[in-house]
């Protein structure tokens, strides 16, 4: 089993739509939770990270996580074409340093 | 704040040659780098974990001899791919760590796309 799974889509949904990311893992020791966005051809960049269970918002942007169910997702409203792109989630542990990626969901907002 | 570049941005060499790939944090100083690779539609695979002033450490799989990574200064990491071939052909990016952080969050360089004719 691979300590983090993401389906890699693609996804396409409508301008306007609320679009639902979803990640899952395995590693208990994970704390951090990373959401990456990354544009074709380009490097990542962080989105937005969460720390343990629960929610955190960020403009159109919500993160969600669920220890129990080892469950991680990331919710834009209102999504715009300028959001296309890859979404990786990406988990940390406690004091390490190791990003573990999941292997990204390729987003594409239709106008 | 917490940029990080890499030059060249993309490179295209012959087979058996060897290619120079920089990082540089521009604005703090890295103690610890990291160096990906990146196939087409594929997620970044983790090549090694660079810190300033000692050797790098590299994960199963990558092979030291042929990606030799130097990172002399707090601002600079290189990437050697050596006699390099069509199947090393990828992008490679790199990461830089921003001291003090308690996420240890990582800011990624822009890549560099190597293709091996």
């Amino acid at each position: 089993q691979k300590e983090v799974e993401q389906d890699p889509g693609p996804l396409s949904v409508p301008e306007g739509a609320i679009v639902s990311l979803n990640c899952t893992y395995s590693n208990s020791a994970f704390q951090y939770f990373m959401w990456y966005r990354q544009y074709s051809r380009k490097g990542p960049e962080l989105l937005m990270y969460t720390y343990s269970s629960g929610n955190k918002e960020d403009g159109r942007f919500t993160a969600q996580v669920d220890k129990s169910s080892k469950y991680i997702s990331l919710f834009i409203r209102d999504s715009q074409p300028s959001d296309s792109a890859t979404y990786l989630c990406a988990p940390l542990a406690q004091g390490a340093q190791k990003l573990v990626f999941g292997q990204g969901t390729r987003l594409t907002i239709n106008p | 704040g917490a940029v990080v570049s890499q030059h060249p941005s993309r490179v295209i060499c012959k087979s058996g040659t060897s290619v120079k790939i920089e990082c540089r944090s521009l604005d703090f100083q890295a103690t610890t780098m990291f160096w990906y690779r990146q196939f087409p539609k594929k997620s970044l695979m983790l090549m090694a974990t660079s810190n300033e002033g000692s050797k790098a450490t590299y994960e199963q799989g990558v092979e030291k001899d042929k990606f030799l990574i130097n990172h002399a200064s707090l601002t600079l990491s290189t990437l050697t791919v050596t006699s390099a071939h069509p199947e090393d052909s990828s992008f490679y990016i790199c990461s830089a760590t921003l001291p003090g952080l308690a996420t240890n969050e990582q800011f990624f360089g822009p890549g560099t796309r190597l293709t091996v004719l």
